[in-house]
């Protein structure tokens, strides 16, 4: 089952933060995150592993909620090259049996005007 | 050349005819993806590769035939396509075992325009 992510664009002033969510309906074993520019490929931001955990990279960090079976990507103090489509890609199965498998929300547009 | 390289880039091409994308990762991975990416849908997982060996078809029409010959090496061989088919196409890699706990690491991905 397909993640659902919220909201589905976003537009920024530079300076300003965003938030967006990647909720499931099934117990997550492990979330992605990609950004990918127009024409380009995505490219890997971060990974979050059930438990609750938090990561940050430069001013990019994420969240996990187990209880609510929901990830945050939380951006702040944005840039321009911020700009792009924001995936999340979600695993459910633990134990090794998920083979790679992610099933990748509907992606987060995601503009920084200067 | 580093990262994942994908040949050709654009591809155009008539509901009968036969051709094929390439994908090579120079990462030292051993697991390797394809995945379909249509506008204003998801990215949709296609194949898994693991050493070589096929552990994942996600319900794919036999009109797209996968070869991994060896770890570096992908390719998706396409034939009697529908104009549905056209979308952008993703290989990406990533370190074994595939376990969903890796990063993957995409290329640039081929335009596929079937017409």
């Amino acid at each position: 089952q397909q993640p659902v992510q919220s909201p589905q664009a976003v537009i920024l002033r530079e300076g300003e933060d965003a938030v967006i969510n990647c909720s499931s309906s099934k117990a997550l074993y492990s979330v992605h995150w990609y950004r990918q520019k127009h024409g380009e490929a995505p490219v890997f931001l971060m990974i979050l592993l059930k438990g609750g955990e938090q990561k940050g990279h430069d001013k990019i960090s994420a969240s996990f909620n187990e209880k609510k079976q929901q990830s945050s990507l939380y951006l702040t103090a944005s840039q321009l090259s911020y700009s792009g489509t924001y995936f999340c890609g979600t695993a459910y199965n633990a134990g090794g049996t998920s083979y790679g498998k992610l099933t990748f929300g509907q992606g987060t547009i995601l503009t920084v005007h200067p | 050349e580093t990262g994942v390289t994908q040949t050709p880039r654009h591809l155009v091409m008539g509901m009968t005819n036969k051709k094929s994308l390439k994908c090579e990762q120079h990462l030292g991975h051993n697991a390797m993806y394809w995945y379909k990416q249509s506008a204003k849908k998801p990215l949709e997982l296609m194949f898994v590769y693991n050493f070589k060996e096929q552990t994942e078809n996600n319900s794919v029409p036999s009109r797209f035939s996968p070869e991994c010959p060896n770890s570096s090496h992908l390719f998706l061989h396409l034939h009697t396509l529908q104009p549905e088919d056209s979308a952008l196409y993703l290989c990406a890699s990533s370190q074994d075992p595939p376990r969903a706990l890796y990063e993957q690491y995409f290329g640039p991905g081929t335009r596929l325009t079937v017409t």
